[in-house]
Protein backbone atom coordinates (compact mmCIF):
# COMPACT_ATOMS: atom_id res chain seq x y z
CA UNK A 1 0.00 0.00 0.00
CA UNK A 2 0.95 3.44 -0.26
CA UNK A 3 3.34 5.12 2.48
CA UNK A 4 3.30 8.29 4.90
CA UNK A 5 5.95 9.11 6.58
CA UNK A 6 5.75 11.46 9.44
CA UNK A 7 9.35 13.37 11.33
CA UNK A 8 9.88 13.91 14.15
CA UNK A 9 8.46 10.04 15.26
CA UNK A 10 8.94 12.22 18.81
CA UNK A 11 9.63 15.26 20.39
CA UNK A 12 10.14 16.82 23.69
CA UNK A 13 10.49 20.25 24.19
CA UNK A 14 10.38 23.68 26.43
CA UNK A 15 6.80 25.21 27.08
CA UNK A 16 6.55 28.04 24.83
CA UNK A 17 8.65 26.55 22.07
CA UNK A 18 7.50 26.31 18.56
CA UNK A 19 7.76 22.25 17.08
CA UNK A 20 7.14 21.78 13.35
CA UNK A 21 6.55 18.21 12.13
CA UNK A 22 6.04 17.04 8.25
CA UNK A 23 4.01 14.83 6.70
CA UNK A 24 4.86 13.18 3.40
CA UNK A 25 3.76 10.97 1.28
CA UNK A 26 6.04 8.91 -0.01
CA UNK A 27 4.83 7.30 -3.51
CA UNK A 28 1.84 8.88 -4.25
CA UNK A 29 0.59 12.49 -4.91
CA UNK A 30 -1.79 13.85 -2.19
CA UNK A 31 -3.82 16.83 -2.77
CA UNK A 32 -5.53 16.62 0.63
CA UNK A 33 -4.04 15.73 3.65
CA UNK A 34 -5.54 15.88 7.06
CA UNK A 35 -3.91 16.57 10.24
CA UNK A 36 -5.56 14.29 13.66
CA UNK A 37 -5.00 14.64 17.39
CA UNK A 38 -5.27 11.55 19.66
CA UNK A 39 -5.36 12.28 23.46
CA UNK A 40 -4.70 9.41 25.44
CA UNK A 41 -7.52 6.84 25.60
CA UNK A 42 -9.57 9.00 23.32
CA UNK A 43 -10.33 8.63 19.64
CA UNK A 44 -8.44 10.63 16.99
CA UNK A 45 -9.82 14.35 16.37
CA UNK A 46 -9.88 15.86 12.96
CA UNK A 47 -7.85 18.93 13.86
CA UNK A 48 -7.64 20.08 9.90
CA UNK A 49 -7.87 19.60 6.65
CA UNK A 50 -4.78 20.14 4.36
CA UNK A 51 -4.70 21.07 0.76
CA UNK A 52 -1.91 21.92 -1.66
CA UNK A 53 -1.19 25.34 -2.76
CA UNK A 54 -4.25 27.13 -0.54
CA UNK A 55 -5.18 27.67 2.73
CA UNK A 56 -6.20 24.74 5.56
CA UNK A 57 -9.88 24.61 6.91
CA UNK A 58 -9.51 24.56 10.85
CA UNK A 59 -12.59 22.29 12.74
CA UNK A 60 -14.12 24.49 15.31
CA UNK A 61 -12.07 25.18 18.35
CA UNK A 62 -8.91 24.61 16.70
CA UNK A 63 -6.73 28.06 16.59
CA UNK A 64 -5.46 28.20 13.21
CA UNK A 65 -3.01 30.92 14.68
CA UNK A 66 -1.60 28.39 16.99
CA UNK A 67 -1.33 25.18 14.59
CA UNK A 68 -0.08 26.48 11.60
CA UNK A 69 -0.43 24.42 8.67
CA UNK A 70 1.46 24.68 5.30
CA UNK A 71 1.09 22.13 2.31
CA UNK A 72 3.58 23.52 0.23
CA UNK A 73 3.74 20.68 -2.74
CA UNK A 74 1.50 17.68 -3.45
CA UNK A 75 3.92 15.36 -1.00
CA UNK A 76 4.42 17.48 1.65
CA UNK A 77 2.19 19.37 4.74
CA UNK A 78 3.97 20.68 7.63
CA UNK A 79 2.18 21.39 10.95
CA UNK A 80 3.48 23.51 13.35
CA UNK A 81 2.35 23.52 17.36
CA UNK A 82 3.04 27.48 17.89
CA UNK A 83 4.54 28.62 21.46
CA UNK A 84 3.63 25.02 22.86
CA UNK A 85 1.85 24.05 25.99
CA UNK A 86 1.41 20.90 28.39
CA UNK A 87 -1.76 21.31 26.79
CA UNK A 88 -0.39 20.12 23.10
CA UNK A 89 0.85 17.21 24.54
CA UNK A 90 -0.59 14.56 22.36
CA UNK A 91 -0.11 12.33 19.62
CA UNK A 92 -0.29 14.01 16.25
CA UNK A 93 -1.08 11.75 12.77
CA UNK A 94 -1.30 13.25 9.76
CA UNK A 95 -2.99 11.30 6.97
CA UNK A 96 -3.09 11.67 2.89
CA UNK A 97 -5.93 11.05 0.44
CA UNK A 98 -4.65 9.78 -3.04
CA UNK A 99 -4.62 12.55 -5.90
CA UNK A 100 -5.68 9.17 -8.27
CA UNK A 101 -9.37 8.63 -6.67
CA UNK A 102 -8.60 5.79 -4.44
CA UNK A 103 -11.28 5.87 -1.89
CA UNK A 104 -8.45 5.14 0.88
CA UNK A 105 -6.89 7.40 3.20
CA UNK A 106 -2.85 6.20 4.08
CA UNK A 107 -2.03 7.58 7.82
CA UNK A 108 1.74 8.28 8.77
CA UNK A 109 3.26 6.64 11.96
CA UNK A 110 2.18 10.03 14.39
CA UNK A 111 4.19 12.14 16.13
CA UNK A 112 4.08 11.73 20.10
CA UNK A 113 4.56 15.15 21.50
CA UNK A 114 5.72 16.02 24.77
CA UNK A 115 5.42 19.64 26.13
CA UNK A 116 7.43 20.43 29.73
CA UNK B 1 -22.20 17.23 15.93
CA UNK B 2 -21.58 14.04 13.99
CA UNK B 3 -21.07 10.73 16.04
CA UNK B 4 -19.31 7.62 15.70
CA UNK B 5 -20.38 5.22 18.71
CA UNK B 6 -18.80 2.17 19.93
CA UNK B 7 -18.66 -0.28 23.11
CA UNK B 8 -15.73 1.01 24.29
CA UNK B 9 -15.13 -2.78 25.43
CA UNK B 10 -12.93 -4.45 27.10
CA UNK B 11 -14.02 -7.09 24.41
CA UNK B 12 -12.54 -10.59 25.91
CA UNK B 13 -12.48 -13.90 23.23
CA UNK B 14 -10.65 -16.70 23.57
CA UNK B 15 -8.60 -17.76 20.59
CA UNK B 16 -10.16 -19.08 17.89
CA UNK B 17 -13.18 -17.21 18.34
CA UNK B 18 -15.54 -15.07 16.86
CA UNK B 19 -14.88 -11.61 17.90
CA UNK B 20 -18.11 -9.24 16.97
CA UNK B 21 -17.60 -5.06 16.79
CA UNK B 22 -20.12 -2.85 16.72
CA UNK B 23 -20.48 0.63 15.34
CA UNK B 24 -23.57 3.35 15.33
CA UNK B 25 -23.12 6.50 13.34
CA UNK B 26 -25.54 9.48 13.24
CA UNK B 27 -24.43 11.20 9.44
CA UNK B 28 -27.09 9.37 7.36
CA UNK B 29 -25.20 11.10 4.36
CA UNK B 30 -22.42 8.98 4.98
CA UNK B 31 -21.08 6.92 2.56
CA UNK B 32 -18.05 5.41 3.24
CA UNK B 33 -17.38 3.22 6.27
CA UNK B 34 -13.96 2.05 7.73
CA UNK B 35 -12.54 0.08 10.01
CA UNK B 36 -9.02 0.24 11.58
CA UNK B 37 -6.77 -1.27 13.97
CA UNK B 38 -4.76 1.10 16.13
CA UNK B 39 -1.98 -1.01 18.79
CA UNK B 40 -1.08 0.91 21.50
CA UNK B 41 1.23 3.82 20.34
CA UNK B 42 0.77 3.40 17.14
CA UNK B 43 -1.19 4.68 14.39
CA UNK B 44 -4.57 3.28 13.02
CA UNK B 45 -4.19 0.81 10.07
CA UNK B 46 -6.72 0.61 7.65
CA UNK B 47 -8.39 -3.56 7.66
CA UNK B 48 -11.98 -2.77 5.97
CA UNK B 49 -13.70 -0.53 4.10
CA UNK B 50 -17.34 -0.80 3.21
CA UNK B 51 -20.06 1.36 0.90
CA UNK B 52 -22.39 -0.48 0.23
CA UNK B 53 -25.47 -2.29 2.90
CA UNK B 54 -24.45 -5.99 3.25
CA UNK B 55 -21.34 -8.03 4.12
CA UNK B 56 -17.79 -7.87 2.36
CA UNK B 57 -15.35 -10.20 3.61
CA UNK B 58 -11.82 -10.30 3.63
CA UNK B 59 -10.15 -13.17 5.01
CA UNK B 60 -10.66 -13.53 8.70
CA UNK B 61 -12.50 -10.41 8.34
CA UNK B 62 -16.26 -9.37 7.69
CA UNK B 63 -17.43 -6.09 7.68
CA UNK B 64 -21.10 -5.38 7.58
CA UNK B 65 -23.14 -2.32 7.04
CA UNK B 66 -26.89 -1.76 7.22
CA UNK B 67 -27.54 2.20 6.10
CA UNK B 68 -31.43 2.40 7.02
CA UNK B 69 -30.21 1.38 10.93
CA UNK B 70 -27.26 3.32 10.47
CA UNK B 71 -25.03 0.26 12.11
CA UNK B 72 -21.86 -1.18 10.75
CA UNK B 73 -19.92 -4.43 12.63
CA UNK B 74 -16.84 -5.92 11.91
CA UNK B 75 -16.69 -9.67 12.70
CA UNK B 76 -12.89 -11.11 13.40
CA UNK B 77 -13.05 -15.25 13.01
CA UNK B 78 -10.40 -17.47 14.21
CA UNK B 79 -9.06 -14.83 16.35
CA UNK B 80 -5.59 -14.54 17.35
CA UNK B 81 -3.59 -13.23 20.30
CA UNK B 82 -2.21 -10.66 17.65
CA UNK B 83 -5.64 -9.02 16.82
CA UNK B 84 -5.50 -8.16 20.46
CA UNK B 85 -5.70 -3.99 19.88
CA UNK B 86 -8.18 -1.19 19.57
CA UNK B 87 -10.27 -1.30 16.93
CA UNK B 88 -11.83 2.00 15.38
CA UNK B 89 -14.82 2.87 13.41
CA UNK B 90 -14.45 5.72 10.82
CA UNK B 91 -17.32 7.19 9.05
CA UNK B 92 -16.49 9.88 6.12
CA UNK B 93 -17.58 13.21 7.19
CA UNK B 94 -20.12 15.76 5.29
CA UNK B 95 -19.73 13.60 1.95
CA UNK B 96 -16.23 14.43 2.31
CA UNK B 97 -12.88 12.47 2.48
CA UNK B 98 -12.27 13.82 6.31
CA UNK B 99 -13.05 10.63 8.72
CA UNK B 100 -15.19 10.83 12.03
CA UNK B 101 -13.81 8.09 14.19
CA UNK B 102 -15.42 6.00 17.06
CA UNK B 103 -13.07 5.94 20.54
CA UNK B 104 -12.87 2.50 19.48
CA UNK B 105 -13.26 -1.20 21.08
CA UNK B 106 -10.39 -2.68 22.89
CA UNK B 107 -10.36 -6.16 21.82
CA UNK B 108 -8.40 -8.95 23.72
CA UNK B 109 -7.90 -12.50 22.69
CA UNK B 110 -6.65 -14.85 25.19
CA UNK B 111 -4.34 -17.92 24.70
Amino acid sequence: GAVVSQHPSRVICKSGTSVKIECRSLDFQATTMFWYRQFPKQSLMLMATSNEGSKATYEQGVEKDKFLINHASLTLSTLTVTSAHPEDSSFYICSAWEASGADTQYFGPGTRLTVL
Amino acid sequence: QKEVEQNSGPLSVPEGAIASLNCTYSDRGSQSFFWYRQYSGKSPELIMSIYSNGDKEDGRFTAQLNKASQYVSLLIRDSQPSDSATYLCAVNRDSGYALNFGKGTSLLVTP
